[in-house]
């Protein structure tokens, strides 16, 4: 069971740049997330798809666009890396709201 | 008041000592309630969840008190292994903010031989 895939698991950007982080699962989830996270502040919500064709912003939306492309899969793009961008990005998804959640591996950006 | 609440450590803890840890939270519509752990530089995975009536695995034993709206979590004979951060996570059965699903900053777990 792959569960929750994100790519690319590493990734370096000049400021300015854009780029597009992939999420899929193969769980069947209806919820999928997208978090940051950064040294002491825990995981912040950017954006969630509560199911295919809604999105929500969360907690720490601006400088990001989401695309919930179907079911499995939920894009994070960011359209103009700043370095306040550098980070951990976790993408999770769930099947219902009493029910846990799954994580990617992470993605690992640093943008200079 | 945070929706939830962890301090954040680091407890140093001998190895075999038995180490426990709270998570308070405000919203007292929550329903479900879990404990993931997280390896550093790694993504959180599921500990256990949380029932009612409390739960039990292994040398982990979770439980809730919903009259002062915490959990708890009881790790006994402590290992090297189990040095991680400890997120809390609860989410109310339906509606509330970002799906519902808040997270705690978690608890920072240092097991020491």
């Amino acid at each position: 069971n792959a569960g929750v895939t994100q790519t690319p698991k590493f990734q370096v950007l000049k400021t300015g740049q854009s780029m597009t982080l992939q999420c899929a699962q193969d769980m069947n989830h209806n919820s999928m997330y997208w978090y940051r996270q950064d040294p002491g502040m825990g995981l912040r919500l950017i954006y969630y798809s509560a199911s295919e064709g809604t999105t929500d912003k969360g907690e720490v939306p601006n400088g990001y666009n989401v695309s919930r492309l179907n079911k499995r899969e939920f894009s994070l793009r960011l359209e103009s890396a700043a370095p306040s961008q550098t980070s951990v990005y976790f993408c999770a998804s769930r099947h219902h709201l009493d029910t846990e959640a799954f994580f990617g591996q992470g993605t690992r950006l640093t943008v200079v | 008041r945070k929706e939830v609440e962890q301090d954040p450590g680091p407890f140093n803890v001998p190895e075999g000592a038995t180490v426990a840890f709270n998570c308070t939270y405000s919203n007292s519509a929550s329903q479900s309630f879990f404990w993931y752990r997280q390896d550093c530089r790694k993504e959180p995975k599921l500990l256990m969840s949380v029932y009612s009536s409390g739960n039990e695995d292994g040398r982990f034993t979770a439980q809730l008190n919903r009259a002062s709206q915490y959990i708890s979590l009881l790790i006994r004979d402590s290992k090297l292994s189990d040095s991680a951060t400890y997120l809390c996570v609860v989410t109310p059965y339906s509606g509330g903010g970002a799906d519902g699903l808040t997270f705690g900053k978690g608890t920072h777990l240092i097991i020491q031989p």
